[in-house]
């Protein structure tokens, strides 16, 4: 079974500095992705970056990136020059590539962004 | 661009009463999904539906019933809600089996209160 975790609940950042969100993960499976999303205040689930395990170079969107170290089953989340509409619950999550999409969430960070 | 819409976005019932979400994608995904969130516990699936016509449980499908009404719709009932049940629930879609896994495009939720 596959399962993911997420061992910082809360964090905190200064505005225009970086901070790294953890995440590991358990999985029996050959080939699988890996998902950070964000929900804001809003409520609403944001897609910010997504990893295909079987590809070694790090995903990159804008600010934000990952570690993938496949070997540690570690998947982090950096992002840089924070600013304050990144303030939000980060959730990281698992998919098999294999049948449906069922998705594996962890428990979730809470980032706080200061000014 | 309407994506994933979920109705109602908010409401309160007594035990023991039932009621229907609703969720309806136009991205003519294959695929469909129900989960809760909880504090601490991040979201976990209820049900979901590779394609039309078929239904499958996930983690948590106990006093839930789903209904894949056509490619579109994807609907959640709660026959006899418990306080248990208090929860935000989110509709999710994506393309499904054998696609890219791009990731999920999720409604903006449903904050549940059962007293």
């Amino acid at each position: 079974a596959q399962t993911v975790t997420q061992s910082q609940p809360e964090m905190s950042v200064q505005e225009a500095e970086t901070v790294t969100l953890s995440c590991t993960y358990d999985t029996s499976e050959s080939n699988y992705y890996l998902f950070w999303y964000k929900q804001p205040p809003s409520r609403q689930m944001i897609l910010v970056i997504r990893q295909e395990a079987y590809k070694q170079q790090n995903a990159t969107e804008n600010r934000f990136s990952v570690n993938f170290q496949k070997a540690a089953k570690s998947f982090s989340l950096k992002i840089s020059d924070s600013q304050l509409g990144d303030t939000a619950m980060y959730f990281c999550a698992s998919s098999t590539t294999s049948g449906t999409y069922k998705y594996i969430f962890g428990t979730g960070t809470r980032l706080k962004v200061l000014a | 661009n309407a994506g994933v819409t979920q109705t109602p976005k908010f409401q309160v019932l007594k035990t023991g009463q039932s009621m229907t979400l609703q969720c309806a994608q136009d991205m003519n995904h294959n695929s469909m999904y129900w989960y809760r969130q909880d504090p601490g516990m991040g979201l976990r699936l209820i049900y979901y539906s590779a394609s039309e016509g078929t239904t499958d449980k996930g983690e948590v499908p106990n006093g839930y019933n789903v209904s894949r009404l056509n490619k579109r719709e994807f609907s959640l009932r709660l026959e006899s809600a418990a306080p248990s049940q208090t929860s935000v629930y989110f509709c999710a879609s994506s393309e499904g089996t054998g696609a890219t896994n791009y990731g999920y495009t999720f409604g903006s939720g449903t904050r549940l209160t059962v007293v």
